[in-house]
This record gives C-alpha cells, structure tokens and sequence, in this order.
C-alpha cells in the first residue's frame, strides 16, 4: 500500500492556466511534507517543507500547503519553465528518519 | 559547496557483472541515503545512514545488493551479480543535522543499464 500518493499523474497547462497538484499520505505521526522539482536527466531538487497542518510556503508561482492529510501545490499563471515533474514526501515518526517519496505529477505548460 | 556528487552519471554492464555506484554528500552533512527510481515504481529508499551507520537496509532488493560508508565523505552502492531488472537511476542524497533542515539533498544520479 502506497504511503504517499500523488494526482493527477501528470497534467497538462495552457500559459497562465492556474491549478493544483495533490498529494495524500496515510502514514500517523508526521514530522514533514516536502515537494520537490525535477527536470529531465537530474535529480530532484527541493522547494519547501510544511511541518503542520494550515501552514503554507510560498516561491514565485508556487504556493504549498497542508491539512491533516494532504498537501497542495498551487501553481498560479505557469510558465513554459515550470514543466518538471514535481514530487512529494513525508517524513513521519522520528527525527533523523528517511523521506517517503510519492511516484510525483509530470506538468507540461505549452505557450 | 558543489552539491552531493555521484559517479559515474552513466554506467552500461553486461548482466552477471559487478556495478559500484560512488557518492561524495555535502560537507557536514550526517545523513546519508541511496534511492532507485524507475517509471514503474518512482523513487525508492534502498538505505540510509546517520553518521556513517547504516540505519534502515529494509529497501535494499536482495542480497546482491550491498552499501558502505567509510567515512563521512564517501559512500557506495554495489551490484554483485547484476541483473537486466537492476537497470534505474540511482540517486543519493544528504541531509544536515538541523532539526529544522530536514530536507535532503540529491546527487544527479546514476543512469545504470544492465544488458
């Protein structure tokens, strides 16, 4: 059974067509949530980490945020360069423990 | 600091043969982990390691696989014997000490064919 789940799979964007990646996780006892970039060819590359529910973290076009079982990623008017796969994780329980990724969304913004 | 470095980027084996994947974290980092990501499964925890120990290896497949690190400086993967179902991308990654920096670093991977 999956831990973190991401949708949708991947998503396709008009410019400045705003919307929301999800990601939901069923673990208890969750430290923090981190969503990560990824472009072709390279390893992720990180953009926050939300730690408690109602908290939210912002960066150019991207807005996180986090309820008790879910997080969002909002991208408000996408540009071509915002195509990457974006990745969730969790770490949950213990301090010093590994991050549980989600298999991530694939955006695709054309112009 | 120039980031978590792997090598090599790109390695192609013949099946039957030994891999060794090598990565060099960040400086002062004490967290140290090995992922594999396939399309199928995305990215998956091999092993980790706090301060050169290796913690969890539940993720590692099977006994062919192994990991070591020696120092706080160096890591690696090894693949004895290697099988075509072994071909990913691995990537490793590091982690600071802060408590408040839980976000772990990734390496660029290496791209591993076995044909």
């Amino acid at each position: 059974e999956d831990q973190v789940t991401q949708s949708p799979e991947a998503l396709r964007l008009q410019e400045g067509e705003s919307s929301s990646l999800n990601c939901s996780y069923t673990v208890s006892g969750l430290r923090g949530l981190f969503w990560y970039r990824q472009d072709p060819g390279k390893g992720p590359e990180f953009l926050f980490t939300l730690y408690s529910a109602g908290e939210e973290k912002e960066k150019e076009r991207l807005k996180a945020t986090l309820t008790k079982k879910e997080s969002f990623l909002h991208i408000t008017a996408p540009k071509p360069e915002d195509s990457a796969t974006y990745l969730c994780a969790v770490q949950f329980n213990q301090a010093g423990t590994a991050l549980i990724f989600g298999k991530g969304t694939t955006l695709s913004v054309s112009s | 600091d120039a980031g978590v470095i792997q090598s090599p980027r790109h390695e192609v084996t013949e099946m039957g043969q030994e891999v060794t994947l090598r990565c060099k974290p960040i400086s002062g980092h004490n967290s140290l982990f090995w992922y594999r990501q396939t399309m199928m499964r995305g990215l998956e925890l091999l092993i980790y390691f706090n301060n050169n120990v290796p913690i969890d290896d539940s993720g590692m497949p099977e006994d062919r696989f192994s990991a070591k690190m020696p120092n706080a400086s160096f890591s690696t993967l090894k693949i004895q014997p290697s099988e075509p179902r072994d071909s990913a991308v691995y990537f490793c990654a590091s982690r600071g000490t802060g408590k408040r920096s839980p976000e772990a670093f990734f390496g660029q991977g290496t791209r591993l064919t076995v044909v």
